[in-house]
């Protein structure tokens, strides 16, 4: 079986510039996180999509940060105008029900503001 | 929404000893407890859960348990080795949607 794929694997970018992370959850797959991990600290939910529906962005930094999962598969993550704070791992994952059960994380997409 | 605490945030071990990792909860509603463990630039991966109709759990050197009325849950790992060595995540589910992560206890296993 096929994990979550995630790309780029790294990013350098400058302050102020846009950058966008792809993620493809497992086939069969309906919930999709994105999650941001901080170096040093434990995971924190940015988005939840059920299908192609939002279930949970209150965490989500409404004036930088959009995404979108289309056609309840992938899904894009993406960041205008970007910060210093916002250099940390993006981590994609999926499940097959919400709530509970295992999480399958993908690689990780690390972002490095200068 | 929930939140978790998580202690200690280091913890070394001789080889062969046992080690404990515990969490608090904040919301009582929460029913699932899973545990990720994060091998240095890797995916964290599940490792084992427990549900809240269940108080202990086990799994070959490694156990967890669950106490509801205080609203905690511990990570027991026994006979450790060195490939035990990682940053172990609890987590707690939130309104039975997604997932609140503890801030992580990065163990050391020491030959």
């Amino acid at each position: 079986e096929a994990g979550v794929a995630q790309s780029p694997r790294y990013k350098i970018i400058e302050k102020r510039q846009s950058v966008a992370f792809w993620c493809n959850p497992i086939s069969g797959h309906a919930t999709l996180y994105w999650y941001q991990q901080i170096l040093g600290q434990g995971p924190k939910l940015l988005i939840q999509f059920q299908n192609n529906g939002v279930v949970d962005d209150s965490q989500l930094p409404k004036d930088r940060f959009s995404a979108e999962r289309l056609k309840g598969v992938d899904s894009t993550l993406k960041i205008q105008p970007a910060k210093l704070e916002d250099s940390a791992v993006y981590l994609c994952a999926s499940s097959p029900r919400q709530g509970t059960g295992e999480l399958f994380f993908g690689e990780g997409s690390r972002l490095t503001v200068l | 929404g929930e939140n978790v605490e998580q202690h200690p945030s280091t913890l070394s071990v001789q080889e062969g000893d046992s080690a404990v990792i515990k969490c608090t909860y904040s919301d009582s509603a929460s029913n699932y407890f899973p545990w990720y463990k994060q091998e240095l630039g890797k995916r964290p991966q599940l490792i084992i859960d427990i549900r809240s109709n269940v108080g202990e759990k086990k799994d070959q050197r490694i156990a967890v348990t669950l106490n509801k009325t205080a609203k905690h849950f511990s990570l027991h790992i026994t006979e450790t080795q060195p490939e035990d060595s990682a940053v172990y995540f609890c987590a707690a589910d939130n309104y039975g949607q997604n997932f609140v992560f503890g801030p992580g206890t990065r163990l050391s296993v020491l030959p």
